[in-house]
């Protein structure tokens, strides 16, 4: 079955600091989600990518979906502490449930 | 983007008994989903609960411990059968209301059992 496997598992960093978290399918996918969970919550939608090399940015947040639909990554330049959390991509087809990678926690000090 | 709510937020329940966690969306979804997160973990999913038919389970989880209902599409519950200590976890419902807005989750359930 699909897999989809993400690096780092943690990372910390200094506040001001970039970081990136990278997402990596066993299959090609037809669209990647990226959701961000703080801890003690649940998980919240940061975006969608579709097309085959997309990149789209919120603020400080950068999310590119490979050439191959096969990977993804998210990059937050300048962290902050409000950027605390964990990060996982989820990969499926439209209309069935996501299959989560195993996220990467980010943590801050400032 | 759907709402729900998600109920109970936490329990604590003693070993060999049963535990109903209800999901209620505030708009008509063809399908909900079931998830566990173990502390630190990801989320796995459990089921995928259509209305009107019965929930298909993925690998490792099966009806008689994780009961579905979903009598209507705003609605359902899942049950936690006969608990064991290895049954500890949260457990998430989702719902996708569209592409541009992704899934949403409930805010989970906190179950631990002694």
């Amino acid at each position: 079955g699909q897999q989809v496997m993400q690096i780092p598992q943690y990372q910390h960093v200094q506040e001001g600091e970039d970081f990136t978290t990278y997402c990596n399918s066993s299959t090609t996918l037809s669209n990647i989600q990226w959701y961000k969970q703080r801890p003690g919550g649940h998980p919240v939608f940061l975006i969608q990518l579709v097309k085959s090399g997309e990149v789209k940015k919120q603020k400080r947040l950068t999310f590119q979906f490979g050439e191959a639909k096969k990977n993804s990554s998210l990059h937050i330049t300048a962290t902050q502490t409000t950027d605390v959390g964990t990060y996982f991509c989820a990969g499926g087809e439209a209309g069935t449930a996501l299959i989560f990678g195993k996220g990467t926690t980010l943590s801050v000090s400032s | 983007s759907a709402v729900i709510s998600q109920k109970p937020s936490r329990d604590i329940c003693q070993r060999g008994t049963s535990l109903t966690i209800q999901c209620q969306v505030d708009s008509q979804v063809t399908m909900m989903f079931w998830y566990r997160q173990q502390p630190g973990q990801s989320l796995t999913l459990i089921a995928t609960a259509n209305q009107g038919s019965e929930a298909t389970y993925e690998s490792g989880f099966v009806i008689d411990k994780f009961p579905i209902s979903r009598p209507n599409l705003t609605f359902s519950t899942l049950t936690v059968s006969n608990m064991s200590p290895e049954d500890s976890s949260i457990y998430l419902c989702s719902v996708g209301t569209g592409t541009s807005y992704g899934y949403t989750f409930g805010s989970g359930t906190r179950l631990t059992v002694v």
